[in-house]
């Protein structure tokens, strides 16, 4: 069974602050991974995704990806109320599979 | 340009009803799929078609049933729907499934309430 794990929160953090997401996977064959940001009773909006080892830094966000510990997370810099909204990470498995979280809460404090 | 449009934004049917969900998209996208949204949890992967060929099916009841006409346009006739059904129900599409990153882009969604 391929999955991904989140913790589901809410994660609370006071305006400002750096808001961590966290995200493993069990499917070692996975090769790309993204996150998506959705807002109550809107789609999934794409943030970033990442394929390589390492950080990538998109503007306030950076996610990383460590594949020998099968780890992904999403670090959100400067945190703003507007940031509130639950972060779906997945997981593609090259062309076979694609398979998301459960989600993380996020709850930005003013 | 990312943008996957859906129509209808809501649908309210009954379990006797048949209706189609219409997705469309001019990103020269290869790959489309369905998804269904439940409050509080991810969204289920339905279909997928690449190159406008049916390539995933988990497991889907016969009640719901895809069509891709062309490479822009999918559709998912929905007859005899149950009220459990009711839900939020996603397209999303992407370049290519046989490439590396293929970033899906989602359409805004359908919100179905079955009576």
């Amino acid at each position: 069974q391929k999955e991904v794990e989140q913790n589901s929160g809410p994660l609370s953090v006071p305006e400002g602050a750096i808001a961590s997401l966290n995200c493993t996977y069990s499917d070692r064959g996975s090769q790309s991974f993204f996150w998506y940001r959705q807002y109550s009773g809107k789609s999934p909006e794409l943030i970033m995704f990442i394929y390589s080892n390492g950080d990538k830094e998109d503007g306030r966000f950076t996610a990383q990806l460590n594949k020998a510990s099968q780890y992904v997370s999403l670090l959100i810099r400067d945190s703003q109320p507007s940031d509130s909204a639950t972060y779906l990470c997945a997981a593609d498995l090259y062309g076979q599979n694609f398979v998301f979280g459960p989600g993380t809460r996020l709850s930005v404090l003013p | 340009d990312t943008e996957v449009t859906q129509t209808p934004k809501h649908l309210v049917m009954g379990m006797t009803n048949k209706k189609s969900l219409k997705c469309e998209q001019h990103m020269g996208h290869r790959a489309m799929y369905w998804y269904k949204q439940k409050a509080k949890k991810p969204p289920e992967l339905m279909f997928v078609y690449s190159y406008e060929k049916l390539s995933i099916n988990e497991s889907v009841p016969s009640r719901f049933s895809p069509e891709c006409p062309n490479s822009s346009l999918l559709n998912l006739h929905l007859h005899a729907l149950q009220p459990e059904d009711s839900a939020l129900y996603l397209c999303a599409s992407s370049q290519d499934r046989n490439s590396g990153a293929d970033t899906q882009y989602f359409g805004p969604g359908t919100r179905l309430t079955v009576l």
